[in-house]
């Protein structure tokens, strides 16, 4: 595609349930990045995958986290047993190699009630 | 481990005025990029300005400019003839290298008053 896109753009969900959030990146690109953004606040890194590298987990908050990334494209972010405190946006970003600009999707802003 | 300081929380500026938002780092690195992004509230994220470590002149893009000191490891970003759209937050980021996280800086918002 064009860009990098995310998906769903708002998920509202009950506390206690997973949620998963869909990034695909721009077709040919090795890095691919998620972070996490608090009302106003800074991006927290989460995880960075590169090519057919162990992905980067350093950023991850708590084992309720997981990523993957299939066949080096489409990432998913998957949420366990959501907590209020889990509510933010959540970026996904991709780029052709590590040390090049990185592309931005839009977002999913995640609330959890 | 690479980090990114950004000391300004909050910066603003009048219409028509110039602006710099600061930023510092840190890497082991010689020869790296670094990059000004802008997020304004629709939250899409935009490049602004990159600055190549091995390049001494200063990026420029339109009124966007770099003051960047390799040794002092500073790299300011300059907005000249502030317009209302260019109120957003701004981040400073250093890229990776060896499988490192793009790190970013806490950001800056900056309000424009008309």
């Amino acid at each position: 595609g064009a860009g990098v896109s995310q998906s769903p753009s708002n998920k509202v969900t009950e506390k206690g349930k997973d949620v998963e959030l869909r990034c695909d990146p721009i077709s040919g690109h090795t890095a691919l990045y998620w972070y996490r953004q608090s009302l106003g606040q800074g991006l927290e890194f989460l995880i960075y995958f590169q090519g057919n590298s162990a992905p980067d987990k350093s950023g991850l908050p708590s084992d309720r986290f997981s990523a993957e990334r299939t066949g080096g494209s489409v990432s998913t972010l998957t949420i366990q047993r959501t907590q209020q405190e889990d509510s933010a946006v959540y970026l996904c970003a991709s780029s052709p190699w590590g040390q090049t600009e990185a592309f931005f999707g839009q977002g999913t802003r995640l609330t959890v009630v | 481990a690479q980090t990114v300081t950004q000391s300004q929380p909050e910066m603003s500026v009048q219409e028509a005025e110039t602006v710099t938002l600061s930023c510092t780092y840190d890497t082991s690195e010689s020869d790296y990029y670094l990059f000004w992004y802008k997020q304004p509230p629709s939250r899409q994220m935009i490049l602004v300005i990159r600055q190549e470590a091995y390049k001494q002149q200063n990026a420029t893009e339109n009124r966007f400019s770099v003051n960047f000191q390799k040794a002092a490891k500073s790299f300011s970003l300059k907005i000249s003839d502030s317009q209302l759209g260019d109120a957003a937050m701004y981040f400073c980021t250093l890229p990776p290298r060896d499988n490192n996280d793009m790190r970013f800086g806490a950001g800056t918002r900056l309000t424009v008053k008309p």
